[in-house]
């Protein structure tokens, strides 16, 4: 898993809680990423992030927010807009914004009870 | 709409055999092409990459890739399959230099080497 590093791993939120997931990275790389994995699905982009106090939303950036505030990390938060957050969660970083390829975090899985 | 497609959700083989895992891309123009692995509730780990140059691509753990530029695949194998090698598999691609947004991950193929 490198150097970026999620918590926590696993995590329960009640209906209508919002909560935030961590990724931190020590690679030093400006582009960083958090993806949705869905059992039977390939990931899907949340949000990403080309530079520090910039991000873009992904393909299913609804009921999620983000900041990167800092290189190393890229917090992301599930509100209670998100319908079915129940899902496994991955951050990743690249050296930059272009073809290089992403080096993903442990996950964390999020179950909404 | 460009998109990366592995056709089989489940390969098995016999450790010690070949295996080979599919992955076909729909794109125009030139694609990056990635492998990944992932283990049980862990990260995906990077196995190996074609951007340009040789088509045949040798990466972790003895796993290779051919890029087919006619047939537009980019299969994954191994000469000699290990037990360890049991794991989810993804391929994905890119079609840009600059985005961020444009990576398309396949939806895995869970692959199961017996004894």
């Amino acid at each position: 898993d490198g150097g970026i590093t999620q918590s926590p791993k696993y995590l329960f939120r009640k209906e209508g809680q919002n909560v935030t997931l961590s990724c931190e990275q020590n690679l030093n790389h400006d582009a960083m990423y958090w993806y949705r994995q869905d059992p039977g699905q390939g990931l899907r982009l949340i949000y990403y992030s080309q530079i520090v106090n910039d991000f873009q939303k992904g393909d299913i950036a609804e009921g999620y927010s983000v900041s990167r505030e800092k290189k190393e990390s890229f917090p992301l938060t599930v509100t209670s807009a998100q319908k079915n957050p129940t899902a496994f969660y991955l951050c990743a970083s690249s050296i930059r914004a272009g073809g290089d390829e992403q080096f993903f975090g442990p996950g964390t899985r999020l179950t909404v009870l | 709409a460009q998109s990366v497609a592995q056709p089989e959700d489940q390969v098995n083989v016999a450790e010690g055999n070949p295996l080979t895992v599919k992955c076909t891309y729909s794109v125009s123009g030139n694609p990056y092409l990635f492998w990944y692995v992932q283990y049980p509730n862990r990260g995906l780990q990077f196995l190996l990459k074609y951007i340009t140059g040789d088509n045949l691509v040798k990466g972790s753990y003895g796993f290779e890739a051919e890029f087919n530029k006619s047939q537009t695949s980019f299969h994954l194998k191994k000469p000699s399959a290990l037990v360890s090698d049991s794991a989810l598999y993804f391929c994905a691609s890119r079609f840009s230099a600059y985005n961020n947004n444009d990576m398309r991950f396949g939806a895995g193929t869970r692959l199961t080497v017996k004894p």
